[in-house]
């Protein structure tokens, strides 16, 4: 059981390029989230999904599109990369309350 | 408008002593807790939840306590140990799944 696993674990982007976060789930979790984490803040949510085919902003999604096509994978994109989106990206899976992290990526945009 | 506060940023703490970590909220319509506890590079790992029907759930060394009257739950870690060093977030849910979280406090325990 690898639990959340998300790719890449690095990466370092120019303003305006694209790139997809992807994660991958092997628990079933019909629940996922992504969230990005900075400096002195708590884990704030960009997108969610209730279920495969579905997706939900969060309180941050600007900037973000995400996409749920099977139940154990959530893509997180972004299509012009901004040096405000240089962060740490989680993403969770849940069953219930309780969630489940991968182990982050860390992203810089120049 | 933060609906779960963690007000200390950082906590020290000696080695085999208690170590309180606090965190206060303000939705009311909060109904589950959890604690979580993150190493650097790693993604967070859940510790410890309550429901607030309870007022105490306890783990082995970790302890959580709730006081909805006083909107205020608090982690206590008994004794404290050199790998509990870390960040320490509180999280607060209204059963739609989603995630309130606290800011975090970073708990050092000197040996």
């Amino acid at each position: 059981n690898a639990g959340v696993t998300q790719t890449p674990k690095f990466r370092v982007l120019k303003t305006g390029q694209s790139m997809t976060l992807l994660c991958a789930q092997d628990m079933n979790h019909e629940y996922m989230y992504w969230y990005r984490q900075d400096p002195g803040m708590g884990l704030r949510l960009i997108h969610y999904s209730v279920g495969e085919g579905t997706t939900a902003k969060g309180e941050v999604p600007d900037g973000y599109n995400v996409s749920r096509l099977k139940k154990q994978n959530f893509l997180l994109g972004l299509e012009s990369a901004a040096p405000s989106q240089t962060s740490v990206y989680f993403c969770a899976s849940s069953s219930r309350d309780t969630q489940y992290f991968g182990p982050g990526t860390r992203l810089t945009v120049l | 408008d933060q609906q779960v506060k963690q007000n200390s940023p950082s906590l020290s703490v000696q080695e085999g002593r208690i170590s309180i970590l606090n965190c206060d909220y303000t939705n009311s319509m909060f109904d589950y807790f959890l604690w979580y506890k993150k190493y650097p590079a790693e993604g967070p790992t859940f510790l410890i939840s309550i429901s607030s029907i309870k007022d105490k759930n306890e783990d082995g060394r970790f302890t959580v306590f709730l006081n909805k009257s006083a909107k205020h739950l608090s982690l206590h870690i008994v004794p404290s140990q050199p790998g509990d060093s870390a960040v320490y977030f509180c999280a607060g849910t209204d059963s739609n799944y989603q995630l309130i979280w606290g800011a975090g406090t970073k708990l050092i325990i000197k040996p």
